[in-house]
């Protein structure tokens, strides 16, 4: 199986908060990343925390990540149509410092 | 204006052939990574090369091969021993460990192999 888990499907109004939630395994990653994927595209680096903080906000997105639950989220406040895409949460490994990848969150933005 | 190539976009190829797949970066990155994506799937490491001249597995190297001749560029070949090569591919680079992030990684936008 994997070992970041990602719900697979959201589905948001325009204008609403979005909340995407990741759950990784591996207690001693380093850095924590959102990635966002727009159809037949590459990835796009969103933004990351470090394993030492628990909030990090850029413009209209919060990232929370709880270690103890090893649960990392994304928030989108004020989500636009252009926010449509698979986002994916991804964790450095400890073993050998790769990244582990979710199998992606399709957000769906409806009007 | 710094970023990852890949080419081309799509590409078909016959079952029993080899077939590269192009990736080319200016970002004066040490580090060079293929990916593979299925649908529904997390990305997939497939090979990696933190140093010009040396590169290593991945998770699901066999059926693949690559080079590391150019810092610039990271071919990937999809040999006839890949039991199900059609996917999309994804390369992408990073800083080494000793010049920056190197878990920060930038991709490139996808090549998309379809084998009949």
């Amino acid at each position: 199986g994997e070992d970041v888990e990602q719900s697979l499907f959201l589905s948001v109004r325009e204008g609403d908060s979005s909340v995407i939630n990741c759950t990784y395994t591996d207690s001693s990653s380093t850095y924590l990343y959102w990635y966002k994927q727009e159809p037949g595209a590459g990835l796009q680096l969103l933004t990351y925390i470090f394993s030492n903080m628990d909030m990090k906000q850029d413009q209209r997105l919060t990232v929370l990540l709880n270690k103890k639950d090893k649960h990392l989220s994304l928030r989108i406040a004020d989500t636009q149509t252009g926010d449509s895409a698979i986002y994916f949460c991804a964790e450095v490994r400890s073993n050998d410092y790769k990244l582990s990848f979710g199998a992606g969150t399709t957000v769906t933005v409806r009007a | 204006d710094g970023g990852i190539t890949q080419s081309p976009k799509y590409l078909f190829r016959k079952e029993g052939q080899n077939v590269t797949l192009s990736c080319e970066q200016n970002l004066n990155h040490d580090a060079m990574y293929w990916y593979r994506q299925d649908p529904g799937q997390g990305l997939r490491l497939i090979y990696y090369s933190q140093i010009v001249n040396d590169f290593q597995k991945g998770d699901i190297a066999e059926g693949y091969s690559v080079s590391r001749e150019k810092k610039e560029s990271f071919p990937l070949t999809v040999t006839s021993a890949q039991k199900n090569p059609t996917a999309f591919y994804l390369c992408a680079s990073s800083h080494g460990a000793l010049t920056g992030n190197v878990y920060e990684q930038y991709f490139g936008p996808g090549t998309r192999l379809t084998v009949t």
